[in-house]
């Protein structure tokens, strides 16, 4: 596709169901990004993934969090027994590579709301 | 801890006229810094991306300036427009691609 692809655009799940949320990265951008978006808030990095390199995972909050990214391409991001702190934008970035001015292209995020 | 403070939180303007948002930093050491565009429900858009040698980049009615002495910068955004009205993110990256985001200025262009 033209841009970055994110599915669903809303998802209302209830506390202590699992949910997993979908990026489909520019076709041919190597590196990948997840990040969360709270009310009001900085965007905060979850995990990045690039080419065939282990993940950074270092932003993930919990043991809840867990990402993956089959043929370098789509990723999926799945949170286990949502808590209602979990609410948020979740949005997907990727770049082309990782030069220090690479830019990010993002896709328009899931809305995740824990009931 | 690396941090990125925006000001104001929030700005309300009319229709034609100018206005600057300020972004200070603490990250060191510095990469590059840049500013970003995002819509109510979409997700933000590059306006710059300027390094630590450049002081200032333009695009289109949107200048960013960079002062890394001061550990500043500014989005000086001329004759604003309607569709001007959305959130302005500063992001600054130690090195690489790994980014910290400022909490965002939310512009309001009234007509």
């Amino acid at each position: 596709g033209a841009g970055v692809s994110q599915s669903p655009s809303n998802k209302v799940t209830e506390k202590g169901k699992d949910v997993e949320l979908r990026c489909d990265p520019i076709s041919g951008h190597t590196a990948l990004y997840w990040y969360r978006q709270s009310l009001g808030q900085g965007l905060e990095f979850l995990i990045y993934f690039q080419g065939n390199s282990a993940p950074d995972k270092s932003g993930l909050p919990s043991d809840r969090f867990s990402a993956e990214r089959t043929g370098g391409s789509v990723s999926t991001l799945t949170i286990q027994r949502t808590q209602q702190e979990d609410s948020a934008v979740y949005l997907c970035a990727s770049s082309l590579g990782v030069a220090t001015n690479e830019k990010l292209f993002f896709g328009s995020g899931t809305q995740l709301s824990v009931l | 801890k690396n941090q990125v403070e925006q000001s104001p939180q929030s700005l309300i303007i009319l229709e034609g006229k100018n206005c600057t948002l300020q972004c200070n930093y603490t990250v060191s050491p510095f990469s590059n810094l840049r500013w970003y565009k995002q819509d109510t429900g979409r997700g933000p858009v590059s306006l710059t991306i300027m390094t630590f040698s450049e002081n200032t980049k333009s695009n289109g009615r949107y200048t960013a300036t960079l002062d890394a002495d001061t550990k500043q910068s500014s989005l000086h955004i001329t004759a604003s427009q309607l569709s001007d009205s959305a959130s302005y993110i500063c992001v600054v990256s130690p090195a690489g691609n790994m980014l910290t985001f400022g909490g965002g200025t939310r512009l309001m262009v009234k007509p």
